[in-house]
């Protein structure tokens, strides 16, 4: 099993730019997350997506901020216009089914956003 | 809301030294606990979980018991390791968040030579 994988692993952008991140859950996991990870903020939630449905979207900061997850075996996040401010370390992460809670998420190796 | 606390960091010790790391958390329900590690460059992984009251979590030494009572989850072990140096997240998962989990805000733990 290769892992989550991500894609671009490091972005260096100028303010203004579009910016496509990339991720491929685990085969077989129906939930997918992806987090920002800033010194500052620490570690926070963007969205989730449960069989390709987003399920809560009221961490994204803004409207900038976009999310789909076409089928179960990829998910975009975009940034547009980007700005300095969303330099960070985005994680996404999935999960398998059913209901219980304890269902562990599996992390992908991250891409690193410098907007310069 | 469901909130997780740790101590803050960074922690540094000596090879073979013990270690605790606290969290508490708070959860309108009956969580499950988790303690993630992140090696430099790297994404998240689980160390070790705990669903319910009085379960104790273990995995490479590392060491936590879900205490209902005191609300925490600390992390433990009795020798460290350079090779352990990493940050060390807390998290819950409460069932009425459906699967989200809300981490603490990481302590980073530097084990020295």
């Amino acid at each position: 099993d290769a892992g989550v994988i991500q894609s671009p692993r490091h972005e260096v952008t100028e303010m203004g730019q579009e910016v496509t991140l990339r991720c491929k859950p685990i085969s077989g996991h129906n939930s997918l997350f992806w987090y920002r990870q800033t010194m500052m903020r620490g570690l926070e939630l963007l969205i989730y997506f449960n069989n390709n449905v987003p399920i809560d979207d009221s961490g994204m900061p803004e409207d900038r901020f976009s999310a789909k997850m076409p089928n179960a075996s990829f998910s975009t996040l975009k940034i547009q216009p980007s700005e300095p401010r969303d330099s960070a370390v985005y994680f996404c992460a999935s999960s398998s089914g059913g209901t219980d809670v304890s269902y562990e998420q599996y992390f992908g190796p991250g891409t690193r956003l410098t907007v310069t | 809301g469901d909130s997780v606390t740790q101590m803050e960091g960074p922690v540094t010790l000596s090879e073979e030294a013990f270690l605790t790391i606290n969290c508490t958390y708070t959860a309108t329900g009956y969580p499950s606990l988790f303690w993630y590690v992140q090696y430099p460059g790297e994404g998240l992984q689980l160390l070790l979980k705990a669903t319910k009251a009085d379960d104790k979590g273990s995995n490479k030494g590392f060491e936590a018991t879900y205490r209902k009572e005191t609300t925490s989850f600390h992390l433990e072990k009795g020798s460290v390791q350079v090779s352990d140096s990493a940050v060390y997240f807390c998290a819950l998962s409460d069932p009425g968040s459906a699967r989200q989990l809300t981490f603490g805000s990481g302590t980073q733990l530097t084990v020295l030579p």
